[in-house]
């Protein structure tokens, strides 16, 4: 069985400072990974996905995560963030055979002035 | 706008009560599901279709029910509902039933059962 581990459930951070969100998975076949957002009061939006090919993806807003198959693993990372970047951030699995998503519990990322 | 509507967007209901929470669609999305969150647990499957007519249990189905009569509904009922079902209810929908479609969300429906 799939499962999905975000270790952090709370991230504070500095404006303009830069952030890792945490996301680890265990599968026995092959995966289809991503990475959701929510703001307050709104449902989930996806903010990147990795399906194949390069193991570096990125979002428009300035969000990467890279897919590390040895450590099963796939970090939410930015640079500098912004006070709007204050949400919920999920990490989510599938695989390539099924349809099932599992998401991981959340980390709540808080971006201070 | 394209999306996902929710209805309610809140309520609070009496336990022993049914309830259905309404999901509509207007991207014509083969696939829709339906999650519970709850803090600490992330989103949770309950029920889900892959296309009009059919239906499947997810992660956590029981006390939930589900019909798909068409392409754009897909209303989620609660027969007798009891307080552990106290939670925030995503609908969502994907173009096909495949694990690397993109979901998109509704606004959620927070329930409240006392």
């Amino acid at each position: 069985a799939q499962s999905v581990t975000q270790l952090d459930s709370q991230v504070p951070v500095f404006e303009e400072a830069p952030v890792e969100l945490r996301c680890n998975y265990s599968s026995s076949v092959s995966v289809y990974l991503f990475w959701y957002v929510q703001y307050p009061n709104q449902g989930l939006q996806l903010l990147l996905k990795y399906l194949s090919g390069s193991t570096l993806v990125e979002s428009i807003n300035g969000f990467e995560a890279e897919f590390n198959k040895s450590q099963t693993s796939f970090h939410l990372r930015k640079p500098s963030v912004h006070i709007s970047d204050t949400a919920e951030y999920f990490c989510a699995v599938s695989d390539t055979g099924g349809f099932k998503t599992i998401f991981g519990a959340g980390t709540r990322l808080f971006v201070k002035a | 706008i394209a999306g996902i509507t929710q209805a309610p967007t809140s309520q609070i209901l009496a336990a022993g009560r049914r309830m259905t929470l309404r999901c509509t669609q207007d991207m014509r999305h083969n696939a829709m599901y339906w999650y519970r969150q709850d803090l600490g647990l992330g989103l949770r499957l309950i029920h889900y279709s892959n296309t009009a007519g059919t239906t499947g249990k997810g992660e956590v189905p029981d006390g939930y029910s589900v019909s798909r009569a068409n392409t754009d509904d897909f209303p989620l009922t609660l027969a007798s509902a009891v307080p552990s079902q106290t939670s925030v209810y995503f609908c969502a929908s994907s173009e096909g039933l495949a694990g690397a479609d993109e979901q998109f969300f509704g606004p959620g429906t927070r329930l409240t059962v006392l």
